[in-house]
């Protein structure tokens, strides 16, 4: 059982806005750790999308962007596209586990 | 470009083992951390184990603690997961993850996924 809670899914049109949430609580995002965001496409392997709550690698569109507040994070997707159809994971490190922890994962749908 | 490439896939029955291997490259390998995780069919990311293959230095989930091994090779640049006697509920996709420099970072570049079948 994962400790961090993301919704199991998410839809939008083309070109809306979507946000995905990461609950913690105070071992892991609430103690301050930081927040990072993958993408898995379907049948590949996960790639890093967002480090350090809002930081993007080289390469990836600032359609994407990351916040933290509290003890949850938040993903959010502007300018939907076919091409994000994916599956979006959190990840943080949890002081009372002493481990990194991945969130539940979020399927997003393009309607 | 920094790289980690996985073996092939394996299709094996319950009881036998299995060594599954994750080789890095274009970075030094021993100084950065090296994670294992499963995922199972239609389900998320579960985070198996971690090796610094500097010193070998290996911490593992306590879901996993005794299921598998995790060992590395620095001399090829080569980390491995192993089982001594595989279960059905072993069948999965298993992935390679290099950690970022910080404890609580990222993981990131990953391998391509090495995928486990475990049938009769």
């Amino acid at each position: 059982q994962s400790v961090l809670t993301q919704p199991p899914s998410v839809s939008g049109a083309p070109g809306q806005r979507v946000t995905i949430s990461c609950t913690g609580s105070s071992p892991n995002i609430g103690a301050g750790y930081d927040v990072h965001w993958y993408l898995q496409l379907p049948g590949t392997a996960p790639k890093l999308l967002i480090f350090d709550n809002n930081n993007r690698p080289s390469g990836v569109p600032d359609r994407f962007s990351g916040s933290k507040s509290g003890t949850s994070a938040f993903l959010a997707i502007t300018g939907l596209q076919a091409e994000d159809e994916a599956d979006y994971y959190c990840q943080s490190y949890d002081s009372s586990l002493s481990r990194s922890v991945f969130g539940t994962g979020t399927k997003v749908t393009v309607l | 470009e920094v790289q980690l490439v996985q073996s092939g896939a394996e299709v094996k029955k319950p009881g036998e083992s299995l060594k599954i291997s994750c080789k890095g490259s274009g970075y030094s390998f021993t100084n950065y951390w090296i994670g294992w995780v499963r995922q199972m069919p239609g389900k998320g990311l579960e985070w198996m184990g971690i090796i610094y293959p500097g010193d070998s230095d290996t911490r593992y989930s306590p879901s996993f603690q005794g299921q598998v091994t995790i060992s590395a090779d620095k001399s090829i640049n080569t980390a491995y997961l192993q089982w001594s006697s595989l279960k059905a509920s072993d069948t999965a996709m298993y992935y390679c993850t290099r950690k970022s420099s910080s404890w609580y970072g990222w993981f990131d570049p990953w391998g391509q996924g090495t995928l486990v079948t475990v049938s009769s």
